[in-house]
Parts: structure tokens; C-alpha cells; sequence
């Protein structure tokens, strides 16, 4: 059960959006409707931001927004603020009813 | 208020066993999976496994499973994470959280420490 596949680091200007990508196979994200994304600041406790591919829980900024097609999954921050900067893992069921999570992505605002 | 909360630090030497434990309050503990997600010294996230606290169903990520034991106490509210004999390398941050399908809630972290 590998982990999923993510870029090591994402950075943008404030204002701008920027995406982050999460690959998988057929056996995880391209055969799961439950994909989520967590946010996590330097020594916190992870915060989940986006669940079942595209929704997002109460109180989340609708700045997050996600997606995915075949098996990729992709979390998307638009008008990037400086509290964004943080790393940012994605999680998908897979066809054994675990979990597995993605490598982590760090957000930097530059 | 949904909270899960986690026992303090640990300090223990190669060999050792170590049992943590996380305490739900807030909702019905029974009726949602808690899990364990293990982040290594400056690494990502590793799910580890689950446990539905009503009957004990337990979930293993193949890498995790005979390595460490997740067990519940309904009647307590709280689920633990089991080593039989640690090893410098299970030296993590180990958090608990609620959910199968996605964790909605997280506590807030045991740090094990395994050093000689």
C-alpha cells in the first residue's frame, strides 16, 4: 500500500490560486468517492479542509475547493493567504477499507 | 463539544511496551471508528489503523499490522494504541482521530520518545 503521490512543495502569491495534486491508482483515488484533504501547521494537530472529493466541513473558508479525474485528486486555494502557508495531505479509502495518505505538500506564500 | 484527548509524552527504552490512549467525549463514541495516524520526526502522515468501539472491528494498514495492537474501552470512551516491545524507530508523534472514511476530529498528539 504505497502512499499517494504529491508534489514535494506548491508556493504562490498572496491573491493568486494554486493547486495541489494527488495520485494514486484505480485502487485507492480512482476508485473511492471518499478522498479528503488535511491542513497541518508546524507542530498541530492535522485539520481536515476537504472530505468525500469535494465537500467541505462547516466553518472551512470556501477558498478550498476540490476535485478529481481518473486518479488524481487535486485541492485547489484560491486568493492564497498568508495563513494558508502550511503543509497539506491528502487521504483516500481504498479497495481494502483502509486509508492510506498522500506524501504531503508544503505551501509556501511568498 | 467533540473532543478527543490524548495521554501526555513518553519517554521509554528499546523493548519497552507502551500502551497510549485517547478519551472521546462529546458524541456517541460507540457509533464512529476512531483511528491512528503515526508522523515520524519531520515526515508525513501514516495511517496506521481503525477500530469501531461498539464490537471491536479492527483495520490494519499492512505496514502497521503485528506491530502495534489498537484496542477500545466503550465503556470508558477511549481507545488505545499497544506496543509489545518498542524500537528507537517507532520514535513519533502518534495522534488519534474520529472516522473510517475521513478523520473529522483529531486529538492533539502523544509524543514517544524511544531512546537507550
Amino acid at each position: 500500500q504505497s502512499a499517494l503521490t504529491q508534489p514535494a512543495a506548491v508556493s504562490g502569491s498572496p491573491g493568486q490560486s494554486i493547486t495541489i495534486s494527488c495520485t494514486g491508482t484505480s485502487s485507492d483515488v480512482g476508485g473511492s468517492k471518499y478522498v479528503s484533504w488535511y491542513q497541518q501547521h508546524p507542530g498541530k494537530a492535522p485539520k481536515l479542509m476537504i472530505y468525500d472529493v469535494t465537500n467541505r466541513p462547516s466553518g472551512v473558508s470556501n477558498r478550498f475547493s476540490g476535485s478529481k479525474s481518473g486518479n488524481t485528486a487535486s485541492l485547489t486555494i484560491s486568493g492564497l493567504q498568508a495563513e494558508d502557508e502550511a503543509d497539506y495531505y491528502c487521504s483516500s479509502y481504498t479497495s481494502t477499507s483502509t486509508q492510506v495518505f498522500g506524501t504531503g505538500t508544503k505551501v509556501t506564500v511568498l | 463539544e467533540v473532543q478527543l484527548v490524548q495521554s501526555g509524552a513518553e519517554v521509554k527504552k528499546p523493548g519497552d511496551s507502551l500502551k497510549i490512549s485517547c478519551k472521546g467525549s462529546g458524541y456517541s463514541f460507540t457509533t464512529y471508528w476512531i483511528g491512528w495516524v503515526r508522523q515520524m520526526p519531520g515526515k508525513g502522515l501514516e495511517w496506521m489503523g481503525i477500530i469501531y468501539p461498539s464490537d471491536s472491528d479492527t483495520r490494519y494498514s499492512p505496514s502497521f499490522q503485528g506491530q502495534v495492537t489498537i484496542s477500545a474501552d466503550k465503556s470508558i470512551s477511549t481507545a488505545y494504541l499497544q506496543w509489545s516491545s518498542l524500537k528507537a524507530s517507532d520514535t513519533a508523534v502518534y495522534y488519534c482521530a474520529r472516522g473510517a472514511t475521513r478523520f473529522d476530529y483529531w486529538g492533539q498528539g502523544t509524543l514517544v520518545t524511544v531512546s537507550s
